[in-house]
């Protein structure tokens, strides 16, 4: 079974500080990573995704993959209680099949 | 923005009715999805489609599930004899390089 493990949570962080959300994959064959954001009862919205080992920044946003590790993490600068949701890691090896972690819900207090 | 659209957004049924969930996918986008999401649990996939045929399909998606896409853009899902435990948020999803989430159809099985 192949598996995407994160830290329910909640985590809680300050307005303004940076929040770091962490899923580790069982599949080495593992090619592309996609963090979601899902709103309590809204469907997931994608924030980034990326396939190379390293760094990847959209705005507030860092995504960070180390594929020897076999683990995936979002960074979220500046973070706002808008932020507040739960995060969804997904990966994929081809495109046919995405499997989602259960989520990190995070907590930004003003 | 471009959208996926699904319909309808929450449906209630007797258990043993089969239901069809609609969606409409990005046009330009190649890869298709069918997702559910039990309450307060994790996103599951169950299906894949590509190319106009199924490409992948999870251990949920036994002989009571089928996909089509009948007239090259809508993309329906049948459950035939529903069961309690279908009782889920159904999420349609469409990939080109990003992935798009549908607002999701909530089934409600009783």
């Amino acid at each position: 079974q192949k598996e995407v493990e994160q830290n329910s949570g909640p985590l809680s962080v300050p307005e303004g500080a940076i929040a770091s959300l962490n899923c580790t994959y069982s599949d080495r064959g593992s090619q592309s990573f996609f963090w979601y954001r899902q709103y309590s009862g809204k469907s997931p919205e994608l924030i980034m995704f990326i396939y190379s080992n390293g760094d990847k920044e959209d705005g507030r946003f860092t995504a960070q993959l180390n594929k020897a590790s076999q683990y995936v993490s979002l960074l979220i600068r500046d973070s706002q209680p808008s932020d507040s949701a739960t995060y969804l890691c997904a990966v994929t090896n081809n495109f046919n099949k995405f499997y989602f972690g259960s989520g990190t819900k995070l907590n930004v207090k003003p | 923005e471009p959208e996926v659209t699904q319909t309808p957004s929450h449906q209630v049924t007797q258990m043993g009715q089969e239901v069809i969930l609609r969606c409409v996918p990005i046009s330009n986008h190649l890869y298709f999805y069918w997702y559910r999401q039990i309450l307060g649990q994790k996103v599951e996939f169950l299906v894949s489609f590509y190319n106009n045929e199924i490409s992948e399909k999870s251990e949920i998606f036994d002989d009571q599930f089928s996909v089509e896409r009948p007239d090259g853009s809508n993309f329906t899902l049948k459950i035939r004899s529903t069961k309690l435990e279908d009782s889920a948020m159904y999420f349609c999803a469409s990939v080109a390089v990003k992935s798009f989430f549908g607002q999701g159809t909530r089934l409600t099985v009783v």
